[in-house]
C-alpha cells in the first residue's frame, strides 16, 4: 500500500470549511484513497473514499487530483464534534478484504 | 444503524492470564478484523478473517493470539498468555460484501489493561 503524507495537526473555525490535505505521490491506478477519524479514543469511524473522481455523501467531500498524487477532504461547515484525528490511507485493491494501515493522521481541532 | 458491538468495554486482566475479547460484527458482513492502539499510538493491524479462516495477519499478531468466529454471531480475539505490553484499546471491525472497495465498520473498542 501506497504510503501517505499529513499535517499532524490543523485548527479550523467552527462553522467554517476545514479543508484537509493528503500527499500519496507513489499511489498506483489500483488504489483507493480511504478516510477516516477518530473522536478521542473511540473505535475509527468510515468518512469516504474514492479513486479517481471526487465523490460527496452527507459527510464530507472529497477531491482527487487528476494525476492522483493527493487529496483533500473538506468538511463543509465544521462543527465543535469534528474534532477528531483524520486518517488518510491508500488501499489496494484488488483483494476482498479492507485490510487499513493507519498513519499518525491530522488532528483536527475545531475552534469555536 | 447497524453497528459493530464489543464487550466488555473495559477488562483487566493480570500478567499471564488468558482474555476472550467479544465482537459482534453486522449481521450481513463477511470480513472480520481485529486491530489495536496502544495509548498515544497508531492504531495497528492485527488480523483479517473470511471464510472461517485467517486470510491475512500481521507480525503482531504472533502464536498467542488467536481468532474464532464460534457461532453465527461472535467473533472473538483470544490472548492466550497477556504481557504487560498488551495492554491497549482492541477495536474489532467487520466490512461486507463481495466489492473491493467497501468500508469497514469500527467497534467502540475494549480496553484491556494488563497489571
Amino acid at each position: 500500500d501506497a504510503k501517505t503524507t499529513q499535517p499532524p495537526s490543523m485548527d479550523c473555525a467552527e462553522g467554517r470549511a476545514a479543508n484537509l490535505p493528503c500527499n500519496h505521490s507513489t499511489i498506483s491506478g489500483n488504489e483507493y484513497v480511504y478516510w477516516y477519524r477518530q473522536i478521542h479514543s473511540q473505535g475509527p469511524q468510515y468518512i469516504i473514499h474514492g479513486l479517481k473522481n471526487n465523490e460527496t455523501n452527507e459527510m464530507a467531500s472529497l477531491i482527487i487530483t487528476e494525476d492522483r498524487k493527493s487529496s483533500t477532504l473538506i468538511l463543509p461547515h465544521a462543527t465543535l464534534r469534528d474534532t477528531a484525528v483524520y486518517y488518510c490511507i491508500v488501499r489496494l485493491s484488488g483483494t476482498g478484504a479492507n485490510n487499513l494501515f493507519f498513519g499518525t493522521g491530522t488532528r483536527l481541532t475545531v475552534i469555536p | 444503524e447497524p453497528e459493530v458491538t464489543q464487550t466488555p468495554s473495559h477488562q483487566v486482566t493480570q500478567m499471564g492470564q488468558e482474555v476472550i475479547l467479544r465482537c459482534v460484527p453486522i449481521s450481513n458482513h463477511l470480513y472480520f478484523y481485529w486491530y489495536r492502539q496502544i495509548l498515544g499510538q497508531k492504531v495497528e493491524f492485527l488480523v483479517s478473517f473470511y471464510n472461517n479462516e485467517i486470510s491475512e495477519k500481521s507480525e503482531i499478531f504472533d502464536d498467542q493470539f488467536s481468532v474464532e468466529r464460534p457461532d453465527g454471531s461472535n467473533f472473538t480475539l483470544k490472548i492466550r498468555s497477556t504481557k504487560l505490553e498488551d495492554s491497549a484499546m482492541y477495536f474489532c471491525a467487520s466490512s461486507g460484501g463481495q466489492g473491493r472497495d467497501t468500508e469497514a465498520f469500527f467497534g467502540q473498542g475494549t480496553r484491556l489493561t494488563v497489571v
